[in-house]
């Protein structure tokens, strides 16, 4: 059966700094991995994504995530956080096509301080 | 125009009650599914549902029962509601084949 840790449950930060939220997963056959995003008040939002193809998948706003199979790990990183970063950032694991159930890990709460 | 919609978005109801909240989505996507999210940001998937059909069906309570009436919509309407049903409902949508899914903005519901 498929599960997702998140390492950390919060994360402080000051502004311009970098970043890692740790995320690893299990499962024994191949899987699609997600990193969604949710701001105070408001629905998941998709972040980036890994399916298939580079390891290295990017986001519009500056986050990237490495797929990591030997380690099994997905770690979201940015080089240097804004204070609008903050929100809960939640790592997903589906299996197969990616369809019927996605396992969402525990989220890790990104604080942003100026 | 929004992708994924859900009403109310507020709920306060009395132990005992009945209530349903209400999933729409405009993106053609011929899957959905509800999420509950506890006070801790824990996030459990509850149904998911295919071109109408049920396909998955997590261990939650059989007062809660989720309909379908077209590939659009996906209501959840829950009998006898309990203290412990506090919490934010989501409601999600995917193309199957791709994998990533998109929310609604949730329905917090307080039982009191």
């Amino acid at each position: 059966a498929q599960s997702v840790t998140q390492l950390d449950s919060q994360v402080p930060v000051f502004e311009e700094a970098p970043v890692e939220l740790r995320c690893n997963y299990s499962s024994s056959v191949s899987v699609y991995l997600f990193w969604y995003v949710q701001y105070p008040n408001q629905g998941l939002q998709l972040l980036l994504k890994y399916l298939s193809g580079s390891t290295l998948v990017e986001s519009i706003n500056g986050f990237e995530a490495e797929f990591n199979k030997s380690q099994t790990s997905f770690h979201l990183r940015k080089p240097s956080v804004h204070i609008s970063d903050t929100a809960e950032y939640f790592c997903a694991v589906s299996e197969g096509t990616g369809g019927f159930k996605t396992i969402f890990g525990a989220g890790t709460r990104l604080f942003v301080k100026a | 125009d929004t992708a994924v919609s859900q009403t109310p978005k507020y709920l306060v109801t009395q132990m005992g009650n009945d209530k349903s909240i209400k999933c729409e989505q405009n993106l053609g996507h011929d899957t959905m599914y509800w999420y509950k999210q506890d006070s801790k940001k824990f996030l459990k998937i509850m149904f998911s549902y295919n071109n109408k059909e049920l396909i998955i069906n997590e261990t939650v309570p059989n007062r809660f029962s989720p309909k379908s009436p077209d590939k659009a919509h996906l209501n959840l309407h829950i009998n006898s509601l309990e203290l412990g049903d506090s919490a934010v409902y989501f409601c999600a949508s995917s193309q199957l084949d791709r994998g990533e899914q998109y929310f609604g903005p949730g329905t917090r519901l307080t039982v009191t």
